[in-house]
């Protein structure tokens, strides 16, 4: 089965620096879905990404997937106090109607 | 917003009960899928219904069952309760049964 580790479990930004966190897959990614959860909510969907070398961006978030699939990162520039949540990880499967196996997640404290 | 709606949001329950949650998935999509969030952990997969059918299931015993309804409306059970099944329970929706999910708020269920 597939197994996703993110870096770092949890980290706190000065407001106004830039952060990067890890998903590290042990198997290729067929699609990467980064989503933000806020303490006890649901996810809200930022980014998919699936082809290798692939980099989006939304506001001051980018996402990118290496050339051999099997690890992504997410980067914030200028951080706000909006940004603090948790941001997690998932890898599809496609073979099994797209179920999503998440990473454990990355805490994210934002300092004003 | 997503237009995924989850009820009830807070659940208490004692050990040996039965729980039934429900989910509502957003305007066109016909998929939902069902997620278990231990504190401090990622998602992990339930089951996925597509159409009304069971189109994949996770690492999870029998005793979480689901149904999902002609208005792609879902409902998860779990029968006989256990304290590790106190989590937040997340559902997302989908318009086809491989594309992007999309998360509702949560139940947060406890159980003592």
């Amino acid at each position: 089965s597939q197994e996703l580790e993110q870096s770092p479990q949890s980290l706190i930004v000065q407001e106004g620096k830039n952060l990067t966190i890890n998903c590290t897959s042990s198997k290729t990614l067929y699609g990467l879905y980064w989503y933000k959860q806020k303490y006890g909510e649901g996810l809200i969907f930022l980014m998919m990404l699936q082809k290798g070398g692939e980099e989006k961006s939304h506001e001051k978030i980018t996402a990118k997937l290496d050339e051999k699939k099997q690890q992504s990162s997410l980067h914030i520039t200028a951080s706000q106090p909006s940004h603090a949540g948790i941001y997690l990880c998932g890898a599809a499967d496609v073979a099994a109607g797209n179920k999503l196996t998440f990473g454990g997640g990355t805490r994210v404290l934002v300092k004003p | 917003e997503t237009g995924v709606t989850q009820s009830p949001t807070h659940l208490i329950k004692t050990r040996g009960q039965q729980v039934t949650l429900r989910c509502s998935s957003q305007s066109g999509h016909n998929t939902v899928s069902w997620y278990q969030q231990a504190l401090g952990q990622g998602p992990q997969f339930i089951f996925q219904y597509y159409r009304e059918e069971e189109n994949g299931r996770g690492n999870f015993p029998p005793r979480f069952s689901g149904l999902q309804f002609p208005n792609y409306s879902s409902e998860l059970n779990v029968n006989a309760l256990e304290l590790d099944d106190s989590a937040l329970y997340l559902c997302a929706s989908s318009r086809v049964a491989g594309g992007t999910q999309y998360f509702g708020p949560g139940t947060r269920l406890t159980v003592l």
